[in-house]
């Protein structure tokens, strides 16, 4: 059974970069079909989704920290990690990693889903 | 379009059943997937795909989607249901991720 543990600093200065790295266990990060992304929450609010890493390597990020978000994996560690450049205040959240798979069968729409989750882990940005 | 609309808030009566709908252009595409979310916990996976259920997910959580609404069924809702749910699917291009704002159930 695949898990996902995130790690991270816990509190980080404005203008710095933000790290946070999830740990895969029971699966390998490098195999076929999943993505591995990272998704956020800010206190009070809905989830926002930052950006994934394929198994094969390839990274998509939301259109909104594209300029600042970059998602890399490091498969001997079975490890992806995001790192939010520049950070202010509003970047103070929740951060969850999750694995999503997207299947279909015949004559039907593609189905992605979201699981397992990280437990998530808070990052506070602040002086 | 990169958008899920869901109410944000509804409530039902312990024992009875409620609709939560989700909204967008790339449904048309993509089917939805559902997450319940408690406080202070991790989204937890729901419903997806055409009406399939994670394993240990009781059955009265259902699903149905038509056009560019999918929704999530609770039928016999009960007090454990209360939560944030999250509907989430690709956008149109299939190659970002987007989520609903959520809709709060109180039971």
């Amino acid at each position: 059974q695949v898990q996902l543990q995130e790690s991270g600093p816990g509190l980080v200065k404005p203008s710095q970069t933000l790290s946070v790295t999830c740990t895969v266990s029971g699966g390998s990060i490098s195999s076929g079909g999943f993505y591995w992304n990272w998704i956020r929450q800010l206190p009070g609010k809905g989830l926002e989704w930052i950006g994934y890493v394929s198994s094969s390597g390839n990274t998509y990020y939301s259109p909104s920290l594209r300029s600042r978000a970059s998602i890399s994996m490091d498969t001997s560690a079975n490890q992806f990690s995001l790192r939010l450049r520049s950070v202010t205040a509003a970047d103070t959240a929740v951060y969850f990693c999750a694995r999503e798979e997207i299947r279909s069968e015949t004559a039907e729409r593609p189905y992605p889903w979201f699981d397992p989750w990280g437990q998530g882990t808070l990052v506070a940005v602040s002086s | 379009s990169s958008e899920l609309t869901q109410d944000p808030a509804v409530s039902v009566a312990l024992g009875q059943t409620v609709r939560m709908t989700c909204q967008g252009d790339s449904l048309r595409s993509y089917y939805a997937s559902w997450y319940q979310q408690k406080p202070g916990q991790a989204p937890v996976l729901v419903l997806y795909g055409r009406n399939k259920r994670p394993s240990g997910m009781p059955d009265r959580f259902s699903g149905l989607s038509f056009g560019n609404t999918a929704s999530l069924t609770i039928t016999g809702v009960q007090a454990e249901d209360e939560a944030d749910y999250y509907c989430n699917s690709r956008d149109t291009s299939g190659n970002h991720v987007v989520f609903g704002g959520g809709t709060k159930l109180t039971v």
